[in-house]
């Protein structure tokens, strides 16, 4: 197990609503990714924060957004929900520079309905 | 647009064996390549990571090759146990701080059977 934790593990949300998932990084790590896994798929990169500051992004809406906290912690905010939406949702954390390892948490299983 | 391509098609190995996973891509030159392990409902666990200018890498029953040339990436695990049934996922991430993310393949269901 990592030190990654997040919340909740589970989420039933309709379609057009907001939701927010919660992320607590690894002891050390600055450097927060967020990952949409659709069942069957790789995770695909959302986006990247690092001292509180969004410095990379994927193929993603606006409508996906995070935000990060001075304690490494971090939020990931999806408004105007979409049925396509439905995904496990990963928070990964890492040391800043080189090419380290990501660590993961278990997810959040998001439907969307 | 950048494509990474691992055995589409679920991987039977007998207790015992070396299994071998492929991961090829095309239109992309990573910096690195990395191995994770999932098992079904868990995040993934991060395995080994090789460099653009490293051929080979090895972690206990783990084995890496990169080959930029042919744009392939060989996972082998010797000596396989059932408790290595899972699905492993090749990740391949730019320079650069890492900011552009890792770029995930589907990955592939090995089954070890006993």
């Amino acid at each position: 197990e990592t030190g990654v934790t997040q919340s909740p593990t589970h989420l039933i949300k309709t379609r057009g609503q907001q939701v927010t998932l919660r992320c607590s990084s690894q002891s050390g790590h600055n450097t927060v990714s967020w990952y949409q896994q659709a069942l069957g798929q790789g995770p695909q990169f959302i986006f990247q924060y690092y001292r509180e500051e969004e410095n990379g992004r994927g193929n993603f809406p606006p409508r996906f957004s995070g935000l990060q906290f001075p304690n490494y912690s971090s939020e990931l905010n999806v408004n105007a929900l979409e049925l396509d939406d439905s995904a496990l949702y990963l928070c990964a954390s890492r040391r800043t520079g080189g090419p380290y390892e990501q660590y993961f948490g278990p997810g959040t299983r998001l439907t969307v309905t | 647009s950048q494509k990474i391509e691992q055995n589409s098609e679920a991987l039977n190995i007998q207790e015992g064996k070396t299994a071998t996973l492929t991961c090829n891509y095309t239109n992309y030159s990573p910096a690195y390549l990395q191995w994770y392990r999932q098992d079904p409902g868990r995040g993934p666990v991060f395995l080994l990571l090789i460099r653009e200018n490293e051929k080979e890498k090895r972690k206990e029953r783990l084995k890496v090759t990169f080959d930029t040339t042919l744009k392939q990436s060989l996972f082998h695990i010797t000596a396989s146990q059932p408790a290595d049934s899972a699905t492993y996922l090749c990740a391949l991430g730019n320079s650069g701080g890492g900011a552009d993310g890792l770029t995930f393949g589907k990955g592939t269901h090995l089954i070890i059977q006993p």
